[in-house]
């Protein structure tokens, strides 16, 4: 299986202030289809997971441009431009390229 | 708006049975394949199962295999989880997700599943 090795695994922050998280694959995670299936989730306390970046740079609708994902290969990261209130919460890397699917361990975001 | 709403979880046994459900509205169910993530309690996400979109193909996490089965029937938009022979390592909440590019754009709120005596 793919592991999927996120840093940090805990990120204190600063309100306003910029954040990143490390996402590493222990195979690359680019497809035959050419396509590279990296996506990024976050889960608020309490709640389900929401997509945020998927194909390492594309955001789902409603997400603050103030998140951005990039990378190629094995190595990825989001990144947060200014940080608010509510992106406390855990950030998981998912790589949709091989199977079975697998995540990275999660990345706790506090303020 | 999408809409996927499980159910089935609760208090079973170790070596018990337990069916899940994931009822889905405010899309074309039968467009789409289906997965089952599941998190354990403080941890993290782990892909459990999924199906393709008319059913004919179905996927394991090793962890699973031979003891869960996924199923799903597009006539009534329901996505289907039987787990047998629980382990205390299957206690998780499980989540149904639905699979776009390679991932899940939408998820259910999870339904509980506890293994005790």
């Amino acid at each position: 299986d793919v592991v999927m090795t996120q840093s940090p695994l805990s990120l204190p922050v600063t309100l306003g202030q910029p954040a990143s998280i490390s996402c590493r694959s222990s195979q690359s995670l680019v497809h035959s289809d050419g396509d590279t299936y990296l996506t990024w989730f976050q889960q608020r306390p309490g709640q389900s997971p929401r997509r945020l970046i998927y194909k390492v740079s594309n955001w789902d609708s409603g997400v603050p441009d103030r998140f951005s994902g990039s990378g190629s290969g094995t190595d990825f990261t989001l990144k947060i431009s200014r940080v608010e209130a509510e992106d406390v919460g855990v950030y998981y890397c998912m790589q949709g390229t091989h199977w079975p699917r697998t995540f990275g361990q999660g990345t706790k975001v506090e303020i | 708006e999408v809409q996927l709403v499980e159910s089935g979880g609760g208090l079973v046994q170790p070596g018990g049975s337990l069916r899940l459900s994931c009822a889905a509205a405010g899309f074309t169910f039968s467009n789409y394949a289906l997965n089952w993530v599941r998190q354990a309690p403080g941890k993290g996400l782990e892909y459990v199962s999924g199906i393709s979109s008319d059913g004919g193909s179905t996927y394991y996490a090793k962890s699973v295999k031979g003891r869960f089965t996924i199923s799903r029937d597009n006539s009534k938009n329901t996505l289907y989880l039987q787990m047998g022979s629980l382990r205390a390592e299957d206690m998780a909440v499980y989540y149904c997700a639905r699979v776009q590019t390679s991932s899940y754009d939408y998820w259910g709120q999870g339904t509980l599943v506890t293994v005790s005596s």
